[in-house]
């Protein structure tokens, strides 16, 4: 079973307009949200995270919406460039216990000039 | 500070060979993961150090690959014997605390 979701396997927008990327969980336990970058050929690179205790976490062009009660969130990317065409990862761990992440299966994005 | 380092970046290996990846975590991480990539399975998880304890040894991946970390600055995966479906990239990260962990560049093996 899918413990973390991502709903799109990919996604199209324009230069400049905003990127909206979902993400949902099963587990309740889980409190702390990092999202990744991923361009061809690298490693997964940590963008944005967030905790449970917050609903909302920006940085830069880069806002995470997080809200518990309904087990979701998103990641938000305001003015989107060429230049951010690449791989997202949403992410979950559970703070207690064993520490490890549980990765989404990626939305790839493009950005079209 | 230098980053998680891994090498080879590539490797090629017939099948039944014994490949080893290397892996320096970032100075001061006590946590070291190993994860396999690869597009019909995302990212998996083989193995799980915390200061240097195998705390988690990936369930379905425990009878060909086997991780070890001599110290705290280095582990190596050891995949034996290698089959083709074994092709993927191998992705070493280090973590400090409950921080997000930092990931390195990762090492491309192809078995033919």
């Amino acid at each position: 079973q899918q413990q973390v979701r991502q709903s799109s396997q990919s996604l199209t927008v324009w230069e400049g307009e905003t990127a909206i990327l979902n993400c949902s969980y099963e587990n309740s336990a889980f409190d702390y949200f990092p999202w990744y970058q991923q361009f061809p050929g690298e490693g997964p690179a940590l963008l944005i995270a967030i905790r449970s205790v917050s609903d909302k976490k920006e940085d830069g062009r880069f806002t995470i919406f997080f809200n518990k009660r309904e087990k979701n969130l998103s990641l938000h990317i305001k003015d989107s460039q060429p230049g951010d065409s690449a791989t997202y990862f949403c992410a979950a761990s559970a703070s207690s216990g064993s520490w490890q992440l549980i990765f989404g299966s990626g939305t790839q994005l493009t950005v079209m000039p | 500070d230098a980053g998680v380092t891994q090498t080879p970046r590539h490797e090629v290996a017939e099948k039944g060979q014994t490949i080893i990846l290397k892996c320096e975590p970032v100075s001061g991480h006590n946590d070291l993961f190993w994860y396999r990539q690869t597009k019909i399975q995302g990212l998996e998880l083989l193995s799980y150090f915390r200061s240097k304890s195998l705390m988690e040894d990936g369930g379905a991946f425990k009878d060909r690959f086997k991780a070890e970390m001599l110290n705290s600055s280095f582990s190596t995966l050891k995949i034996q014997p290698t089959e083709p479906k074994d092709s993927a990239v191998y992705l070493c990260a280090s973590a400090r605390g409950n921080q997000a962990p930092l990931f390195g560049e990762g090492t491309r093996l192809s078995v033919l």
